[in-house]
């Protein structure tokens, strides 16, 4: 089965930029989304096909993939985008998601 | 709005059996395939299930833990999914969301509330 690999957390201050990254065997051929979740929630999709934003995700949301590594980054980071962020790719029939990073803003 | 609510979690023994409901509305459900994912408490997300629409002949494909025990359905009638799940492992103690995929095929943009199920004796 295939892995995705994400840091268990991250942290940034408020307005700062925040990277999270997640890794996987040629990740840079597959698509990478990725969900965002606060506790008690049920995830929100904030990036599909590598780099696109759904309608109503905020323009500081962004991402890219190459290589081995897919990166989300969120600009102007804002207490609320402080939550469980996941990534996830479809692979030979499964969607596969990342063990997934706890962003803290602080 | 488009919406999907799940129902039907609770408490069962190991060894039991549940069945799960997923009704959606504000999108056409019936062109649309449906996901089962869980997340067990403090865990990470994972995919458990799907099924494809009419078009796609109602595929099903699921993980390997779960092959064998757990089915996928679908009543398009009523926009409603379902996942049966027998012979309950204690392992599948878990928050259950169903999702689903308009936008792009391999990323889920709807969710459900989630409903949970707890195995135990």
């Amino acid at each position: 089965s295939y892995d995705l690999t994400q840091p268990p957390s991250v942290s940034v201050s408020p307005g700062q930029t925040a990277s999270i990254t997640c890794s996987g065997n040629e990740l840079g051929y597959k698509y990478v989304s990725w969900y965002h979740q606060k506790p008690g929630q049920s995830p929100i999709l904030v990036i599909y096909h590598d780099n696109k934003r759904p309608s109503g995700i905020p323009e500081r949301f962004s991402a890219s993939n190459s290589g081995n590594t897919a990166t989300l980054t969120i600009s102007g980071t804002q207490a609320v985008d402080e939550a469980d962020y996941y990534c996830q790719v479809w692979d030979n029939s499964s969607w596969v998601f990342g063990g997934g990073t706890k962003m803290t803003v602080l | 709005e488009a919406q999907l609510v799940e129902s039907g979690g609770g408490l069962v023994q190991p060894g039991g059996s549940l069945k799960l409901s997923c009704a959606a509305s504000g999108f056409t459900f019936s062109l649309s395939g449906l996901h089962w994912v869980r997340q067990a408490s403090g865990k990470g997300l994972e995919w458990v299930g799907r099924i494809r629409s009419k078009t796609n002949d109602y595929a099903t494909a699921y993980i390997a833990s779960v092959n064998g025990r757990f089915t996928i359905s679908r009543d398009d009638s009523k926009s409603t999914a379902y996942l049966q799940m027998n012979s309950l492992k204690t392992e599948d103690t878990a928050v259950y969301y169903c999702a689903t995929t308009t936008i792009v095929d391999d990323a889920f943009d709807i969710w459900g509330q989630g409903t949970m199920v707890t195995v135990s004796s």
